[in-house]
């Protein structure tokens, strides 16, 4: 009920190449979906979030497209640069304390 | 890193030793958390706290303790070390906004 499964593990992408980065839930009680990305040696940075209420929220050349009925979200990536390799995860938040629920992580690999 | 700073960034200790780590922050947040990253398993929240001197398990709390005695400080403690906790370790701050997070740099513990 509290996981948030994300696929796949890792990804490697030609340069102007579309990445996609799924997650699916269970509790339907989670409101509110936040991508996160890590660069090496940092630690994550928050870079888009979608609440449900939205399909789809666009961010530059970040994309989030949400779909309640099958408790799944999902991160494009267009026209993926070197730049954009970097680990990925998606989280759903929770209770109270605005706690996060984390995917185990997409390691993004964009080849020049 | 919106104004956290963790210490020690890198530590060696030997299984059965105590170690504390510290997150301080200059934003004023109320939410802080303590957060393990280990490959395959994401980031698993092991203790948070909603203000001064309230805190709360998460997922992964067994052999950890924390303590904020002040706004600004967040100490996770290892009581005993063990080769399991060998990690890196996130702080992360939230305030208003539930959901986003700021994370620190990390520490990476070594138990030998």
């Amino acid at each position: 009920q509290q996981q948030v499964k994300q696929s796949p593990q890792s990804l490697i992408v030609q340069k102007g190449g579309i990445s996609i980065i799924n997650c699916a839930y269970e509790n339907t009680a989670f409101d509110y979906f936040p991508w996160y990305q890590q660069f090496p040696g940092k630690g994550p940075a928050l870079l888009i979030a979608i609440r449900p209420d939205v399909s789809e929220k666009k961010e530059g050349r970040f994309t989030i497209s949400f779909n309640k009925s099958a408790k799944q979200f999902s991160l494009h990536i267009m026209d993926s640069q070197p730049g954009d390799s970097a680990t990925y995860f998606c989280a759903a938040r929770m209770g109270s304390g605005s706690r996060l629920t984390f995917g185990e992580g997409t390691q993004l690999t964009v080849n020049p | 890193d919106a104004g956290i700073t963790q210490s020690p960034r890198h530590k060696v200790t030997e299984t059965g030793t105590p170690v504390t780590l510290r997150c301080h922050q200059t934003e004023n947040h109320r939410y802080m958390y303590w957060y393990r990253q280990d490959p395959g398993h994401g980031l698993r929240l092991i203790h948070y706290s909603y203000g001064v001197k309230d805190t709360d398990k998460g997922e992964v709390s067994d052999g950890y303790s924390v303590s904020r005695s002040k706004t600004e400080d967040f100490l996770l403690t290892l009581e005993s070390a063990t080769s399991s906790q060998t990690s890196v370790y996130f702080c992360a701050i939230s305030g208003d906004r539930r959901g986003e997070q700021y994370f620190g740099p990390g520490t990476r513990l070594t138990v030998t």
